[in-house]
């Protein structure tokens, strides 16, 4: 069976400091990966999102970026965080069909 | 601009009770999903409807699928306090290169023993 990690799980960081969250998934192969930011328990926001290796699509510009080094690996990174990148960062996988979306715990991230 | 509206927005109801809540859309969507969320954890996949006017039944849980595939509902019947937390509607528009989910806000659901 399929099961995703992140890491870490709660992340407390000041402001101007760098960012890695790091995301792998087990038990599929070439899968799409996504990275969410969900603010205040609401809705998820759609941040990047990767069909395969070396392969990134940004949908919200910012000072956030991702990278996939290997088929089941998804980092997202920053170089200098701000106070409003604090939120819960959600990962996700899918295979076929793209629209069945399966997601990670997720970290908490505080700047503070 | 929010595609996907969810109402209500809170919701606390007693233990027992039947409740329902709403996902629309102007837009039509060729896939739409439903997940519950608690705190601290990530949304978990309950149905995926792709069929206009579809029907799934998850124990207690039954969503329909409009028919013009804009719209969506989930009805609980004998809500438990299990049954707690944030569920969220999210459409798929098909299309080449399509990957994205399109998210509501959520419906927050309270089941009080």
């Amino acid at each position: 069976s399929q099961t995703i990690h992140q890491w870490p799980a709660t992340l407390v960081q000041p402001v101007g400091s760098p960012l890695s969250l790091e995301c792998t998934v087990e038990g599929t192969s070439n899968p799409n990966l996504y990275w969410y930011r969900q603010a205040a328990g609401r809705g998820l926001q759609l941040l990047f999102y990767s069909v395969g290796i070396g392969q990134i699509s940004s949908e919200v510009p910012q000072n956030l970026s991702a990278s996939r080094p290997q088929d089941r690996q998804f980092i997202l990174s920053s170089k200098k965080l701000l106070l409003s990148d604090s939120g819960f960062y959600l990962c996700a996988w899918s295979v076929q069909p793209a629209y069945e979306q399966y997601f990670g715990p997720g970290t908490r991230l505080t700047v503070t | 601009t929010q595609l996907l509206e969810q109402s209500p927005q809170f919701l606390s109801i007693q233990e027992g009770e039947n409740l329902t809540v709403y996902c629309n859309s102007s837009s039509v969507f060729s896939s739409l999903q439903w997940y519950r969320q608690e705190p601290g954890e990530g949304p978990v996949l309950l149905v995926t409807v792709v069929t206009g006017g579809e029907v799934k039944k998850l124990k207690r849980l039954t969503f329909q699928f409009g028919d013009a595939r804009k719209d969506s509902s989930l009805h609980i019947t004998a809500a438990q306090p299990g049954d707690t937390g944030l569920y969220l509607c999210a459409g798929f528009l098909s299309g080449a290169g399509s990957y994205q989910l399109t998210f509501g806000k959520g419906t927050k659901l309270s089941v009080i023993p």
